[in-house]
C-alpha cells in the first residue's frame, strides 16, 4: 500500500538560513509526489508536484524539492528561509485513482 | 477565481444533532475531495467525486457520515447523528485531471460537544 513518512514532526530554523524537509515514500510504480504547506487556520496550498522527467523540481515560493528513486525520498528545500515560511509542511503521494495520501506533516519554526 | 468556497467556517453543535458542511468547488474542476483533519490521525480522506459520481467513499468513517455532490458547484457532506469524536477540521478540495493538483478550501472547524 502507499504510504508517506514523515520523519520529522518539527524543525527549527533561523531565519536565512537554508531548509531541507525530509519525506520517504511508499509506492510500486513511479509515484506523483507533492509538497503542500498548510498555514494556521487555513487550507493547504500546492507547493510543487513531481509526475515524470526532471527530477528537481522547482515550486512557489522559492521551494524546489528532488526526486531520488534510489533512496525513495522527495526532499523539500530552501536555500534562504523566511519569517513567513514559518506552517506546516506535507509531503503527499497519488494512490492510484486520482486520491492522494498525505504524510503526518512537519511544523517548522523560524527564529529570528 | 475565489478558490473553493466552504461554509460555515465554524460550527458548534450538540452531540446528536444533525450537521452540514458545505461545498463550492472551482469552476471547471472535474474532482472534488473530502478530507478530515485531526491531530490524532492527520489528513483522511472521506469520499471524493468524479464529475458529480461519487467515486470511493471508503473512507467514510460510519453510516452517520454521508455526501452529496447534487451538481458540478455544490457538494455537502453530512453528519447525522453527530458524536464528539466527529470534532475535526473538514476540508473540501477540488482538481482537474489534467493538473493533478489539489485546491483547498479553508476548512469547517467543526466541534460536537
Amino acid at each position: 500500500a502507499q504510504s508517506v513518512t514523515q520523519p520529522d514532526i518539527h524543525i527549527t530554523v533561523s531565519e536565512g538560513a537554508s531548509l531541507e524537509l525530509r519525506c520517504n515514500y511508499s509506492y510500486g510504480a513511479t509515484p506523483y509526489l507533492f509538497w503542500y504547506v498548510q498555514s494556521p487556520g487555513q487550507g493547504l496550498q500546492l507547493l510543487l508536484k513531481y509526475f515524470s522527467g526532471d527530477t528537481l523540481v522547482q515550486g512557489i515560493k522559492g521551494f524546489e524539492a528532488e526526486f531520488k528513486r534510489s533512496q525513495s525520498s522527495f526532499n523539500l528545500r530552501k536555500p534562504s528561509v523566511h519569517w513567513s515560511d514559518a506552517a506546516e509542511y506535507f509531503c503527499a503521494v497519488g494512490a492510484g485513482g486520482f486520491k492522494t495520501i498525505f504524510g503526518a506533516g512537519t511544523r517548522l519554526f523560524v527564529k529570528a | 477565481d475565489a478558490g473553493v468556497i466552504q461554509s460555515p467556517r465554524h460550527e458548534v453543535t450538540e452531540m446528536g444533532q444533525e450537521v452540514t458542511l458545505r461545498c463550492k468547488p472551482i469552476s471547471g474542476h472535474d474532482y472534488l475531495f473530502w478530507y478530515r483533519q485531526t491531530m490524532m490521525r492527520g489528513l483522511e480522506l472521506l469520499i471524493y467525486f468524479n464529475n458529480n459520481v461519487p467515486i470511493d467513499d471508503s473512507g467514510m468513517p460510519e453510516d452517520r457520515f454521508s455526501a452529496k455532490m447534487p451538481n458540478a458547484s455544490f457538494s455537502t457532506l453530512k453528519i447525522q447523528p453527530s458524536e464528539p469524536r466527529d470534532s475535526a477540521v473538514y476540508f473540501c478540495a477540488s482538481s482537474l485531471v489534467s493538473t493533478y493538483g489539489y485546491t483547498f478550501g479553508s476548512g469547517t472547524r467543526l466541534t460536537v460537544v
